[in-house]
């Protein structure tokens, strides 16, 4: 079984300035790891994923991602947030051929002007 | 890039009587669908996998008469919430599988928000 955990469940930041939203996951198998984002009143949609190779990952909306295996995270970065950014991020983990994801808590991001 | 649809996006009903929730992959086969809840500020709490031609797997917890899933092809699982009641207002999405890539990410639907009266 696997289980996500997402440090922070709010996450307030000012426009231009760096974000990073914390994952950490444990599971006693090979794992795959997603970064969703939601807006209101929406489905989830993907950001990035890690499923094997580089452990930077870079995903849509100029965020990127470090999958670390010796501390189980999966942490999401982005340089300079704009207030488009705005939403429910969602870190995921899933047995390599499973299918089936498990999902964090969620970390509200709030930019503000 | 693939695409699920979920219908309706919003639906109202009186306590009491069933609502059913599609959920279609417009571009690809899916041979397993996810249904999860979601209530507000929280995560996605999976209910059921569903896959094509057979029975839905349940989560522990999630009552199987209450929430029927069918799955009758690659691309439609339908939900229906059978006698509905208030607390079962709440935002349901579904997601699909790639027939032919278990491993990728799952792909949502823009879920439905359902509210009961």
């Amino acid at each position: 079984a696997q289980s996500v955990t997402q440090l922070d469940s709010q996450v307030p930041v000012f426009e231009e300035a760096p974000v990073e939203l914390r994952c950490n996951y444990s599971s006693s198998v090979s794992v795959y790891l997603f970064w969703y984002v939601q807006y209101p009143n929406q489905g989830l949609q993907l950001l990035l994923k890690y499923l094997s190779g580089s452990t930077l990952v870079k995903g849509i909306n100029g965020f990127e991602a470090e999958f670390n295996k010796s501390q189980t995270s999966f942490h999401l970065r982005k340089p300079s947030v704009h207030i488009s950014d705005t939403a429910e991020y969602f870190c995921a983990v899933s047995a390599s051929n499973a299918g089936k994801s498990t999902f964090g808590d969620g970390t509200t991001l709030t930019v503000k002007p | 890039g693939a695409v699920v649809s979920q219908h309706p996006s919003r639906v109202i009903c009186k306590s009491g009587t069933s609502v059913k929730i599609e959920c279609r992959s417009l571009d690809f086969q899916a041979t397993t669908m996810f249904w999860y809840r979601q209530f507000p500020k929280q995560s996605l709490m999976l209910m059921a996998t569903s896959n094509e031609g057979s029975k839905a797997t349940y989560e522990q917890g999630v009552e199987k008469d209450k929430f029927l899933i069918n799955h009758a092809s690659l691309t439609l699982s339908t939900l229906t919430v059978t006698s509905a009641h208030p607390e079962d207002s709440s935002f349901y999405i579904c997601s699909a599988i790639s027939h032919s890539d278990l491993n990728s990410p799952l792909h949502f639907g823009n879920g439905t928000r359902l509210t009961v009266t």
